[in-house]
């Protein structure tokens, strides 16, 4: 079946401006994540969903960042007033339930000039 | 605090040779561990999983994994490397009960020669 899918691939941003970043997970998949991975690092933990419920919001960096997922499916990640820190690939994963593994998506890769 | 290193940041190896990538972690209670391969531009995939049982576990492509309690180690193998094993390898922990927040290390890079 088809994986989990984001949109867009690239993104380009001037400082200041506002983005929102899409993912479709796995269709039935109760668990989504959004992780943040810049240049030359591993994936850090931004926001996971439980359906439509936020659970934890605990790596979102600052209050510019916002995530939803009003109908426990497709999910926004939505950064406000971007910052040239800002620039990073977003991966969002999808899974099952908590004891399964997570599928990633093939991220965007956001650039703020 | 929970952590997962990866000492080797970038590994070269030959095509055919064999092929160690090292994980360490620290983590408090028993973890679920996890190799991921991520290509360029491409997401990441999952390679293997150790939750619990055998602590040697196969996974795609060839590779296998060993837990190691005594070490805190989860080092990732295969016997003969390709040449489309050139990527990125992360290894990742999580909880065993119920915590979403796996913890990547920074990756190794593998060049793979021909």
């Amino acid at each position: 079946g088809a994986g989990v899918s984001q949109s867009p691939r690239y993104k380009v941003a001037k400082r200041g401006q506002d983005v929102a970043l899409r993912c479709d997970p796995i269709s039935g998949h109760v668990s989504l994540f959004w992780y943040q991975q810049a240049l030359g690092q591993g994936p850090e933990f931004l926001t996971y969903f439980q359906n439509e419920a936020q659970l934890d919001k605990s790596g979102l960096p600052s209050d510019r960042f916002f995530a939803e997922r009003p109908e426990g499916s497709v999910s926004t990640l939505k950064i406000q007033r971007t910052q040239q820190e800002d620039s990073a690939v977003y991966l969002c994963a999808s899974s099952l339930d908590l004891n399964s593994p997570l599928h990633f998506g093939n991220g965007t890769r956001l650039t703020v000039t | 605090a929970q952590s997962v290193t990866q000492p080797d940041i970038h590994i070269t190896v030959s095509e055919g040779a064999s092929l160690e990538l090292r994980c360490n972690y620290s983590y408090g209670a028993t973890p679920y561990l996890f190799w991921y391969v991520q290509s360029p531009g491409q997401g990441l995939q999952l390679l293997l999983k150790y939750f619990s049982g055998d602590t040697l576990v196969q996974g795609i492509k060839g590779f296998e994994a060993e837990f190691k309690r005594s070490q805190s180690s989860f080092n990732l193998r295969k016997p003969s490397v390709h040449w489309s094993d050139a990527a990125e390898y992360f290894c990742a922990v999580g909880a065993t009960s119920g915590t979403y927040k796996y913890i990547f290390g920074t990756g190794t890079r593998l060049k793979v020669l021909a």
